[in-house]
């Protein structure tokens, strides 16, 4: 089973900081590295999917990057709003990409007004 | 919109019953996925498919089955329901041959097995 490390586990930040967390993934047989955000009560809703080494995705205030080689990402939200208090999963992708994901547990965030 | 349907957010069983969870997406997506959510485990793959009547194990299939005779619908089966499968189960879907192509996902169904 691949091991995909998150991290923190969890972060309290005022609204207005800006804040980041990591994913860690194998460095080998990659295809693919995911974001999602996940809000209570909802479904799992994709922030980026990225594919090569040197990736950078940004949607709003949201941003990500990728080092496949040494096999980790980054997320960063800038300016941060009690909307975006949600937990945050990343999937690693291995393979020829005809399978599954591969999760880790998750950094949950906690925007304090 | 993609849409992928659960058929049920919360569901109630007992011990040894056979369970159904069913998946209906609306976009034509030929992947399938079943995986479950328990607190600090994060999802884990039980089972995906890749096309009508495929099937392949994920990282925990023991204790359960899948069925997908349609392209668009994808049933999680549980044999006979153990205390040990209540969990929160989510479906999802994707387009295949797309590198950079998202999974879509429903939103679960909260199983409880009593």
């Amino acid at each position: 089973i691949l091991n995909v490390e998150q991290s923190p586990q969890s972060l309290h930040v005022q609204e207005g900081d800006s804040t980041n967390f990591t994913c860690s993934f194998p460095s080998s047989n990659f295809y693919a590295l995911h974001w999602y955000r996940w809000e209570t009560a909802k479904s799992p809703e994709a922030l980026f999917v990225m594919t090569l080494n040197g990736d950078e995705k940004k949607k709003g205030r949201i941003s990500a990057t990728l080092n496949t080689k040494e096999g980790y990402s980054y997320l960063y939200i800038k300016g941060s709003q009690p909307e975006d208090s949600a937990t945050y999963l990343c999937a690693f992708h291995s393979g020829g990409g005809a399978d599954g994901l591969t999760f880790g547990k998750g950094t949950h965030l906690i925007i304090q007004p | 919109d993609v849409k992928v349907t659960q058929s049920s957010r919360y569901l109630v069983k007992r011990t040894g019953e056979k369970v159904f969870l069913e998946c209906v997406q609306d976009m034509d997506h030929e992947n399938m996925f079943w995986y479950r959510q328990d607190p600090g485990l994060g999802l884990r793959l039980i089972y995906f498919s890749y096309d009508v009547k495929m099937k392949e194990k994920g990282d925990i299939p023991e204790g359960y089955s899948v069925s997908r005779e349609k392209k668009e619908r994808f049933s999680l089966i549980l044999e006979s329901a153990s205390t040990n499968q209540t969990s929160m189960y989510l479906c999802a879907s994707s387009r295949t041959g797309v590198r950079n192509q998202p999974q879509h996902f429903g939103d679960g169904t909260r199983l409880s097995i009593l």
